[in-house]
């Protein structure tokens, strides 16, 4: 069965201070790993897809990375609007060939003025 | 351009009613996926549909749960009979194409509460 643990499940950080959100996934066969932000009450918010280990994508001051075995979202020098909570997904083959994504329980991110 | 588009927001529903959640993906896309999140939860797939076919239905229930995506109009996600169990957010993603749900768009989500 597919696995995605997430950690830690929060994290408070000072504006500035830079840190790491883990993510650590058991899957045959990755297909993709997919991290998305989502705020209280709202939908996920795509951020980004990885495909292949060594694999990095940025985006304003996130950067994610992939290894084999885990993916790391890198925040740099956060704001406090970038307080939300992370989710890593993992897509593997099911039977029959679909397509729905296994998701972590998330990383609750606060960002402190 | 609009999102995925979700209705209700919110839903309340008594013990043994129906419920209809309904999910207009965004335009030109024809895939769509059902999720739901428990409290403390987290994002469980449901099913995998494009127009007309259920794709992949691993995620439902056995029993009391269907979903459908006519060619016209939106996807429904249909509940009968709910119990307490039920309460959860539902959310709807869509993508364009066969892309494996991955860079799918996720709808504001539909709040189901039973009392």
């Amino acid at each position: 069965e597919d696995q995605v643990t997430q950690s830690p499940e929060a994290l408070r950080l000072q504006e500035g201070e830079s840190s790491s959100l883990n993510c650590s996934y058991t899957v045959s066969g990755l297909r993709g790993l997919f991290w998305y932000r989502q705020d209280p009450g709202k939908g996920p918010e795509f951020l980004f897809t990885l495909y292949s280990a060594g694999e990095e994508k940025e985006k304003e001051r996130l950067k994610a990375t992939l290894t084999k075995k885990e993916s790391f979202l890198h925040i740099t020098a956060p704001k406090p609007e970038d307080s939300a909570t992370y989710l890593c997904a993992v897509q593997a083959p099911r039977g029959g060939g679909a397509d729905g994504l296994t998701f972590g329980k998330g990383t609750h991110l606060i960002i402190q003025p | 351009n609009a999102g995925v588009m979700q209705n209700p927001r919110h839903l309340v529903r008594r013990r043994g009613q129906e419920a209809r959640l309904r999910c207009s993906p965004m335009k030109g896309h024809s895939h769509v996926y059902w999720y739901r999140q428990l409290p403390e939860e987290g994002l469980k797939f449901m099913v995998y549909l494009q127009k007309e076919n259920i794709i992949d239905e691993s995620g439902m229930p056995k029993e009391r749960f269907s979903a459908e995506f006519p060619k016209e109009g939106p996807s429904i996600l249909r509940i009968q009979q709910v119990v307490r169990g039920d309460s959860a957010a539902y959310f709807c993603a869509s993508s364009p194409r066969g892309q494996g749900g991955g860079a799918a768009f996720f709808g504001q989500g539909t709040r189901l509460t039973v009392v």
